[in-house]
């Protein structure tokens, strides 16, 4: 069974920095692309940014270039997205999720950015 | 970026009826789309891949059609547990993007 724990969240302030981790397990790490998709408070789903199944490609939406940076460490079977000079309009719960051409998603974590 | 339509934002059904919900998009995309579930405080889940085809462990009662740009998720005789949101997503074109939702609610 696929699981994806995320870790990492909670308040933090505007500007400030934040990391979320993801452990995987249930399935081949190292065969698939991994993906971040938030959700603002009673709003869709958004994708925020993806990393090739190898690390070597990574994709982000352009609100978050720049500032957000996606990673993985495959001996861990962990994704990562360091989340850089945070605004209020990143609040949201952020999902890590298994990235084929549709959706496995971890339980979800919140992030809030508030003074 | 491919823009996905969904209708109607809300639905009010009572239990053992059957629906479909609607979900388009703004250029073709055959048939990568995907259909999701997501309940009340918990992660979406997904319900039909590629348009028509099941996933393990979703029940019978679910299924898809369309292609295109004109999609449709059915509900066969719709039960307690069903009443939640529902996304559609697809993976033609880069970015991936959602719908907005429907919202499946008790009448």
């Amino acid at each position: 069974e696929v699981q994806l724990v995320e870790s990492g969240g909670g308040l933090v302030q505007p500007g400030r920095s934040m990391k979320l981790s993801c452990a995987a397990s249930g399935f081949t790490f190292n065969n698939y692309d991994m993906a971040w998709v938030c959700q603002a408070p009673k709003k869709g789903l958004e994708w925020v940014a993806t990393i090739s199944y190898d690390g070597s490609s990574t994709y982000y939406r352009d609100s978050v270039k720049g500032r957000f940076t996606i990673s993985r460490d495959n001996a861990k079977s962990t994704l990562y997205l360091q989340m850089d000079s945070l605004r209020s309009e990143d609040t949201a719960t952020y999902y890590c999720a298994r990235h084929g051409s549709y959706y496995y998603w971890g339980q979800g974590v919140m992030v809030t950015v508030s003074s | 970026d491919i823009m996905l339509t969904q209708s109607p934002a809300t639905l009010s059904v009572t239990p053992g009826e059957s629906i479909s919900l609607s979900c388009r998009a703004s250029q073709s995309i055959s048939t990568n789309l995907h259909w999701y579930q997501q309940k009340p405080n918990e992660s979406p889940r997904v319900l039909i891949k590629y348009a028509s085809q099941t996933i393990s462990g979703i029940p019978s009662r679910f299924s898809g059609s369309g292609s295109g740009t004109d999609f449709t998720l059915n509900i066969n005789r719709v039960e307690p547990e069903d009443f939640s949101v529902y996304y559609c997503q697809q993976s033609n074109s880069w970015p991936d993007t959602f719908g907005a939702g429907t919202k499946l609610e008790l009448k």
